[in-house]
Order: structure tokens, then sequence, then C-alpha cells
């Protein structure tokens, strides 16, 4: 069974970076599309993007420049990373692995981990 | 349009069912999918592919998707029910792709 566990700064002052860490377990993030999502009470759910085959990636356009998702295969952890933050970055943020098929036109996220909460505040 | 629409907030008795709307440009030629989210916790699926239940979701979990519009259905419902539910489609055509709805809080009376 996956299981994915977000870790990383609760708070993050603003202009600085965001750095936060997903650790799968039970699955080999080499093999999957592993996303990230976050969740603010404004604009509620929010599609980052993804990374599959350890490193082809792809991200929503709106946060495009300043988005960087990788992974560390030895350690099995996906990461993001997001400069310039400001208050409207305050969410939640979430790792989820991409289920379904894309040849199918059919893609959901299952599991997704607990989420952790960043702050942009001064 | 890329945007899927979903009502604030549905209110239901327990034992009854409810429904949940999801509407978006040409929805029904997409898959759609459901998520639940109860306070506190992170989304868990309850729908995929329109209509398909994951292991561990309850019976009383039902979607359909036609037209502009994807429906979750949710029979006999429980106390347990009350929770917020996103529907989530993938618009291949966008650069983006994955897009969702703006959440429907259900309010279990």
């Amino acid at each position: 069974q996956v299981q994915l566990q977000e870790s990383g700064p609760g708070l993050v002052k603003p202009s600085e970076t965001l750095s936060l860490t997903c650790t799968v377990s039970g699955d080999s993030i080499t093999t999957f599309y592993w996303t990230w999502i976050r969740q603010t009470p404004g604009k509620g759910l929010e599609w980052i993007g993804y990374i599959y085959d350890t490193g082809k990636t792809h991200y929503n356009p709106s946060l495009k420049s300043r988005v960087t998702i990788s992974v560390d295969t030895s350690k099995n952890q996906v990461s993001l990373k997001l400069t310039s933050v400001t208050a409207a970055d305050t969410a939640v943020y979430y790792c989820a692995k991409e289920s379904g098929s894309r040849g199918l036109l059919s893609i959901y996220f299952d599991p997704w981990g607990q989420g952790t909460l960043v702050t942009v505040s001064s | 349009s890329s945007e899927l629409t979903q009502p604030p907030s549905v209110s239901v008795s327990p034992g009854q069912t409810a429904r949940i709307t999801c509407s978006g440009d040409q929805l029904g030629d997409k898959f759609v999918c459901w998520y639940q989210q109860r306070p506190g916790q992170s989304p868990v699926l309850v729908i995929h592919e329109d209509s398909k239940r994951p292991s561990g979701i309850p019976e009383r979990f039902t979607g359909s998707n036609s037209g502009n519009t994807a429906t979750l259905t949710i029979s006999g419902t429980q106390a347990m029910d009350e929770a917020d539910y996103y529907c989530q489609a993938w618009d291949s055509s966008t650069a983006w792709g994955i897009i969702f709805g703006g959440g429907t809080k259900l309010t279990v009376l």
C-alpha cells in the first residue's frame, strides 16, 4: 500500500523559496507520475505539476516560472521548490500519486499525502 | 472553457439521497473523478472514470457523467458522509490539463 508523507518548513518569508519533500513508501518513484497539488481557502485545489520517469516534468503555466519538481531515487522522495513566494502561496501542499491512464484520457490522484501547511509571512 | 462548477453546498437528511453536480463545457466527453475531504484530512478518491469505485469505497457512492454535467450520488447518506466533495477532470486540450471543481460542502442534517 502506497503511502506519501510531506515534510518541510511551515513558515517561509516573502520572496524566499518554499522547499518541500514527499517521501514515498510502498512504491518506487521511478514507476509512476508524482504530482504536487495545493489547497487554499480562496482558490480551492490547484494542480502545481508532476514528474515522471525520474526527471520529466510538466508544470501549471501560472506557476511554471517559479516551480521545480525533482526526485531523489536513493531516498524515494519527490521534492517541490517554489521561488519568490508571496502571501498568495500560503496553502496546504499535497503530494499525490497519479493513477489512471493517459492513453484513455483518465487521470486521477490516489493516494494523497496528509498535506503540509505552509504559511508565507515575515 | 476549462472550469468546473459545483454548488457551494448541499444539504441532506440522514438516510436520504444526496446529489452533487459538477458542470463544465462538454464534460461528458471527459472522464470525471470525485474526491471526499473530511475536515482536517486530505482528499480521498471515491469515484474515478465517471462511475468506478475504488476498493473500500461503499456502494452508496455512485457517479454518472453526460452532456455538460457529472453527478455524484450518495444513497442512504450517513453522518460520516458529511464532508467537502471535489470533482476533477483532465482537459488534454489545455496546457495545464488538470482541472478541479470549487468543491461542495455536504451537510447531513
